[in-house]
């Protein structure tokens, strides 16, 4: 089973600096199958980045994502006030069919 | 637009069923796959199934095959989730979501609160 492990749990940030999220997994992702949600407070989650690195439907381009293999990073490039809730990257294994979550990151402000 | 709205949830004692509903409006349900996904009080996501857009094929988390049975009725729009032995720790917001060809959820419900409870 492919395991994601995400750090830092907790990032206290101020609004308007750059926040780096780190998502890596126990075996190598196809890039296809590497997605990114946010998280706020009594809220369900909201699709951010898929396949890596494409934005969703309306998600400012702040938010970007990279990576391969087995490390993946979401990177908002200047915190605002909204930004401030728990990301969590997500996997699609194929064999056995399976989704899987990381822990979580929590953004909160400094 | 696209709406998902799960019911069903409520307080049940350990051992016992219930029966999640997800009502799917603004696109057209019967072309998608979808699954399920619960959160536990302050924890974190943890995926339980998924249904390809027939119904015909359905796979589980591991944690939860033989106790949980996934399945949808096209002609009503709506998605469903049979849990049956439940125990405390099935504890959790239940999230239907829609699930896209390349494995990412790209639509939520709101949720629906079970607690598993005595």
């Amino acid at each position: 089973e492919s395991v994601l492990t995400q750090s830092p749990g907790t990032l206290s940030l101020s609004p308007g600096e750059r926040a780096t999220l780190s998502c890596r997994a126990s075996q190598s992702v196809n890039i296809n199958y590497l997605a990114w949600y946010q998280q706020k407070p009594g809220q369900a989650p909201r699709l951010l980045i898929y396949a890596a690195s494409s934005r969703a439907t309306g998600i400012p381009d702040r938010f970007s994502g990279s990576g391969s293999g087995t490390d993946f990073t979401l990177t908002i490039s200047r915190l605002e006030p909204e930004d401030f809730a728990v990301y969590y990257c997500q996997q699609y294994v194929i064999s056995p069919p399976a989704l899987t979550f990381g822990g979580g990151t929590k953004v909160e402000i400094k | 637009q696209v709406q998902l709205v799960e019911s069903g949830g409520d307080l049940v004692k350990p051992g016992g069923s219930l029966r999640l509903s997800c009502a799917a409006s603004g696109f057209i349900f019967s072309d998608d796959y979808m699954s399920w996904i619960r959160q536990a009080p302050g924890k974190g996501l943890e995926w339980i199934s998924y249904i390809d857009s027939y119904g015909n094929i359905i796979y589980y988390a591991d944690s939860m095959k033989g106790r949980f049975t996934m399945s949808r009725d096209n002609a009503r729009n709506s998605l469903y989730l049979q849990m049956n032995s439940l125990r405390a720790e099935d504890t959790a917001v239940y999230y239907c979501a829609r699930l896209g060809r390349s494995g990412y959820l790209n639509q939520w419900g709101q949720g629906t609160l079970v607690t598993v409870s005595s």
